[in-house]
């Protein structure tokens, strides 16, 4: 029954080698986003594709981004990672994004850990 | 910008106690509220929300109202069980023509103990 999947839950990685995280979701949603979480603070939301439409935040790093090859899946790259990277990752979908009505679905997170 | 304040946790509670955690916003126009909750090892799940000034969301016996007045949308529950133990994100989203996003607060962690 799960609707987002993040694979890996936990994924440890190296300083300055590229890591890809994934998510997929079986809700056939049109949008997916990718929020990073870090320690007692809010999710912040790096990107988001409308369907094939990406939107990037004004603030996301240059070192982050993100494919999606299809409907049902997402990727978050991160082409060299460093230590202040380390941090929850956290995807989500939604139907459409008209405003307020429609809710956004997380998956479980991936825990990102830069050694 | 647009921003969400809620009260700071952890919060550690006695089963059946009353439950209030605070929220309020500070966003232009008419923004929708949302309650997530984050039980541990899971992914975020929207607990309530509401779109409109006075509208109350409701859901597994938490309820919040959209106080313009007061630019507030506190949670409460009147009964808290060990299971609501989790962080409680409240969260904005205002219409921005097709690049809206939500706004999260800090995240209160509730623990319940028997």
């Amino acid at each position: 029954d799960a609707m987002v999947i993040q694979n890996p839950r936990y994924q440890v990685t190296q300083f300055g080698k590229p890591v890809t995280l994934s998510c997929s979701q079986t809700l056939n949603h049109n949008v997916m986003y990718w929020y990073q979480q870090k320690s007692s603070q809010a999710p912040k939301l790096l990107f988001h594709y409308y369907d094939k439409d990406f939107n990037n935040e004004a603030d996301t790093p240059d070192n982050f981004q993100s494919r999606r090859p299809n409907t049902s899946f997402c990727f978050l790259d991160i082409r060299s990672p460093g230590l202040g990277d380390a941090a929850m990752y956290l995807c989500a979908t939604s139907r459409d994004r008209t405003g307020g009505l429609e809710t956004q679905y997380f998956g479980p997170g991936t825990r990102l850990l830069v050694l | 910008g647009d921003s969400v304040t809620q009260m700071e946790g952890p919060v550690t509670l006695s089963e059946e106690a009353f439950l209030t955690i605070n929220c309020t916003y500070t966003a232009t126009g008419y923004p929708s509220l949302f309650w997530y909750v984050q039980y541990p090892g899971e992914g975020l799940q929207l607990l309530l929300k509401a779109t409109k000034a006075d509208d109350k969301g409701s859901n597994k016996g938490f309820e919040a109202t959209y106080r313009k007045e007061t630019t507030s949308f506190h949670l409460e529950k009147g009964s808290v069980q060990v299971s609501d133990s989790a962080v409680y994100f409240c969260a904005l989203i205002k219409s921005n023509f097709g690049n809206e996003k939500l706004t999260f607060g800090t995240g209160t962690r509730l623990t319940i103990i028997p």
